[in-house]
């Protein structure tokens, strides 16, 4: 079946403007989680969501959000784009998030912000 | 904040050798992952091994948790050039997220 699909895969924006980064899960997957990745920070975890419910939050600015879909697809926002969010952002999947699932992860969004 | 280090940072070897790569973390854990990462993609997983597990094999890998000391590795046997990644650790103590390591460089060379 289908990986965790991720769109866009590349994307430059300006200051100041804002992004939406989809991302199809594993089908009958329910749990979405979204990590930033870069190369001073590595791998952090953003939000974490299950029938379309936040259960977990990283510790990013507000200007950070997320939402996940009755069909657990989920989109994460950037508003007000900062140089410091160029960053690959990734998401991943698993059944139901609980400990021991095995997490899947998509290929990434490469954010850069000029 | 990232759980803890991977060592070493960076591995080069030679082709057929074996590579290891140890992961430590901070705190109490409910198992722990094992993922690759070619340059500029995904996330790809190995291997998961809980708590109460102590060595897990698959293919040519073989990971040991020692909960003890709090920390894992990665043995790869017989490494080939397409070998050649970042590999990660990330523990997950039942809040719904991963907590990854730094990561280790791995070249294999041909």
């Amino acid at each position: 079946k289908a990986g965790v699909t991720q769109t866009p895969r590349y994307l430059i924006k300006t200051r100041g403007q804002q992004v939406t980064l989809s991302c199809s899960p594993i089908s009958g997957h329910r749990s979405v989680s979204w990590y930033q990745q870069t190369p001073g920070q590595g791998l952090q975890f953003l939000f974490e969501y299950f029938s379309e419910t936040q259960r977990n939050k990283g510790n990013f600015p507000g200007r950070f959000s997320g939402r996940q879909f009755s069909n657990s697809r989920s989109e994460m926002n950037v508003s007000t784009l900062e140089l410091g969010d160029s960053a690959l952002y990734l998401c991943a999947s698993s059944l139901n998030g609980d400990s021991g699932n095995t997490i899947y992860f998509g290929e990434g969004s490469w954010l850069t912000v000029v | 904040s990232q759980q803890g280090e991977e060592d070493p940072q960076a591995l080069s070897i030679q082709e057929g050798e074996n590579a290891t790569m140890n992961c430590s973390y901070k705190t109490s854990i409910n198992n722990l992952q094992w993922y690759r990462q070619n340059s500029g993609r995904g996330l790809v997983h190995l291997i998961l091994i809980r708590s109460n597990e102590r060595e897990k094999h698959s293919g040519r890998l073989r990971v040991t948790l020692d909960t003890s000391k709090k920390s894992s590795s990665l043995l790869i046997t017989a490494s080939r050039a397409a070998d050649t990644a970042s590999y990660f650790c990330a523990t997950d103590d039942s809040s719904y997220k991963l907590i990854f390591g730094s990561g280790t460089r791995l070249l294999v060379r041909p």
